[in-house]
Parts: structure tokens; sequence; C-alpha cells
């Protein structure tokens, strides 16, 4: 199985400030179309995942441009630009280039 | 608008099968993958298959012949049943759905609320 690590496992942040997670996968997540399929999902406190980024930089609908996804072959970073409180949570990163498709082990953003 | 809403048993006992129904609304499960994660204390977020839009399905080997993901298009519900449930099958259970974009898809775009399952006897 692919395995994705996240870094750095915690982070702390105060509202304004920009932040990166990094997310590197075991094997290439390009796939044989040569797109690459590398997620990016926000886990708010008590709610379900939902949608950030797809397949490396592509905003999902409705989310803020803050948000930025950048990467290739098996190393990605998630930014995000002036933090605000909503941004508060868990963010995994997920593969779905291999089955079985997997996620990363979480980056909790917390307020400093 | 799109809404996934998972209903499941909540307490099962050890070696009992895990039955979970996942109901949604404002699109067709004909036209869609449907996917099911949990999220367990030990393992964090795991997916544990799909179904395709065409009805066939692929499952995460990590649950070999446990796990059955089935359909029923005109109930608008797509089924998870599990057997021989362990205490580590204790988590939350979600069901998810793709979305289409013109440069490609978001494979776990919509999210139901979860179904919290303890495994206890």
């Amino acid at each position: 199985d692919v395995v994705m690590t996240q870094t750095p496992p915690s982070l702390s942040v105060a509202i304004g400030q920009s932040v990166s997670i990094s997310c590197k996968s075991s094997q290439s997540l390009v796939y044989s179309d040569g797109k690459t399929y590398l997620h990016w999902l926000l886990q708010s406190p008590g709610r379900s995942p939902k949608r950030l980024i797809y397949q490396v930089s592509n905003l999902g609908s409705g989310v803020p441009d803050r948000f930025s996804g950048t990467g290739s072959q098996k190393d990605f970073t998630l930014k995000i630009s002036r933090v605000e409180a909503e941004d508060l949570g868990v963010y995994y990163c997920a593969q779905t280039t291999h089955f079985p498709y997997t996620f990363g082990a979480g980056t909790k953003l917390e307020l400093k | 608008q799109v809404q996934l809403k998972e209903t499941g048993p909540g307490l099962v006992q050890p070696t009992q099968t895990l039955s979970i129904t996942c109901t949604v609304s404002g699109f067709s499960l004909t036209s869609y993958y449907m996917q099911w994660v949990r999220q367990t204390p030990g393992k964090g977020l795991e997916w544990m298959g799909f179904i395709r839009s065409g009805g066939s399905t692929e499952y995460n080997s990590e649950f070999k012949s446990r796990l059955s993901i089935s359909r029923d298009t005109s109930k608008n519900q797509v089924f998870l049943k599990m057997n021989s449930l362990k205490t580590e099958d204790t988590g939350v259970y979600y069901c998810a759905r793709v979305s289409y974009y013109y440069d490609g898809y978001l494979p776990f775009d919509y999210w139901g609320q979860g179904v919290m399952v303890t495994v206890s006897s």
C-alpha cells in the first residue's frame, strides 16, 4: 500500500499567518494517464471531512483561494495564506492513484 | 442540493455483521461513484471501497472477503455490510460521493455526517 506521510503532525498559528503542510508518498502518484491523483481534505472539530483540493492544485467548489496546492511525483504541499478561524482542524492528504486508496495521518492546525 | 446520510446500529457484538445504509438525495446513484470511508482510533481514515455508477465494486483488500457494498437505485440507497466484526472495527463510518470537474475528479467531495459504530460485547 502507498504510505502517505504528513508533516508536521500539528501546527500552532495566529490568525492571518500563512502556513504550509507537507505530504510525501512512498510511491509516485502519477497515474498511467499522466495525471496525479493527490487530494487534500479538512476535518473541522466534530465534523465530517470536507473537500479542499483535488489533483494536487485544483480548488474544490466553494473553497477560498487562500488555499493552494503544489507538488509532483511523491512530494506535495498545501499552503494556507492568511489563516482564518474557520480553517482550524485536521488536514489530510489522500491518494487515489493506486489501490487501495490511502490517507495521511493528518496535520492538526490549532490557534496559537 | 446534494445530501448523504448514514444510518446504522450503533452497537454491534464481536463476530457479528455490520449493516449501514447511506441514503442520498439531490443526484442519481447511476451517475456517480459512492465511496465508503471509516475513521478509527487505531488507523485514522481508511478507504473501504466504492460502488461505481454502473454498479460494479472495488474493495480495499485489507477487508478481504468481509466487506460487501451494494445499492438500490430506486430507493437512492447504498449499503455497506461487513461481517466477522472485531473490536478494532470500532469507529465512524462515512459514505462519500465523487464529483467530476472539467479537469478531473474529486473522489471524496460530498460526505455524510457519519455513523458511530461500537463493536463490543
